[in-house]
């Protein structure tokens, strides 16, 4: 079954402190994303890749850095972060290009005081 | 860029009475439609996806309608049930864009005895 994982699962975090989210997957899917979901917005797409060594701007990047450094990690980094960051934030992976099948994490729980 | 309506917010109903939640989009490209389910705590999980080609598409308990001259989509649980409660995201994406769906804002249904 696939599986898509996150680290870690709950994170509080001081402004200006760098945090650093983690993602695996074990699909071998090509494409992975990172979303944070927003009560009143739904999920918003702030970096996708399409594979390793490849990261693009999603529509909300501001704030966020991201790297992919194999086909199974997804990382996301906010290098200053600020109490506006404060979200849950999921990780999904899929593989079939505009019929893409998305299979999420569980979500990390940030908050940033 | 697309945008996705969502409605209703908030659905409560009646143990086997029927819930239907719909999304309207803009963009007349968009030809990938699905619904997602996110449990309490949880990651998202797909319900049911379609392509432009199918106007309805039934499974398990679930139908998908889509009318493309409207640019509308729904989906109807037939008979709800209490496991049923969740909140329900439609999601859309052209074919020529890898993977980069456009989510509504969910559904927070409510299935009570």
């Amino acid at each position: 079954e696939a599986a898509v994982t996150q680290s870690p699962r709950n994170k509080v975090a001081v402004t200006g402190g760098k945090v650093t989210l983690s993602c695996n997957q074990t699909n071998n899917h090509n494409n992975m994303y990172w979303y944070r979901q927003d009560t009143g917005h739904g999920l918003r797409l702030i970096h996708y890749s399409y594979g390793a060594g490849s990261t693009e701007k999603g529509d909300i990047p501001d704030g966020y850095k991201a790297s992919r450094p194999s086909q199974e990690n997804f990382s996301l980094i906010l290098e200053l972060a600020t109490p506006s960051q404060t979200s849950v934030y999921f990780c999904a992976s899929g593989d079939r290009g505009g019929r893409d099948t998305q299979y999420f994490g569980p979500g990390t729980r940030l908050l940033v005081l | 860029g697309e945008q996705v309506e969502q409605r209703p917010p908030h659905l409560s109903v009646r143990e086997g009475d029927s819930a239907i939640i719909i999304c309207t989009y803009t963009d007349s490209a968009t030809a990938y439609f699905s619904w997602y389910k996110q449990e309490a705590g949880a990651g998202l999980q797909l319900l049911m996806s379609v392509l432009s080609n199918v106007d309805r598409k039934e499974e398990q308990g679930l139908t998908v309608l889509l009318n493309k001259k409207d640019k509308r989509l729904s989906l109807n649980l037939t008979a709800a049930h209490p496991g049923d409660s969740a909140v329900y995201f439609c999601a859309v994406s052209p074919t020529q864009v890898v993977g980069q769906l456009t989510f509504g804002r969910g559904t927070r249904l409510q299935v009570y005895a």
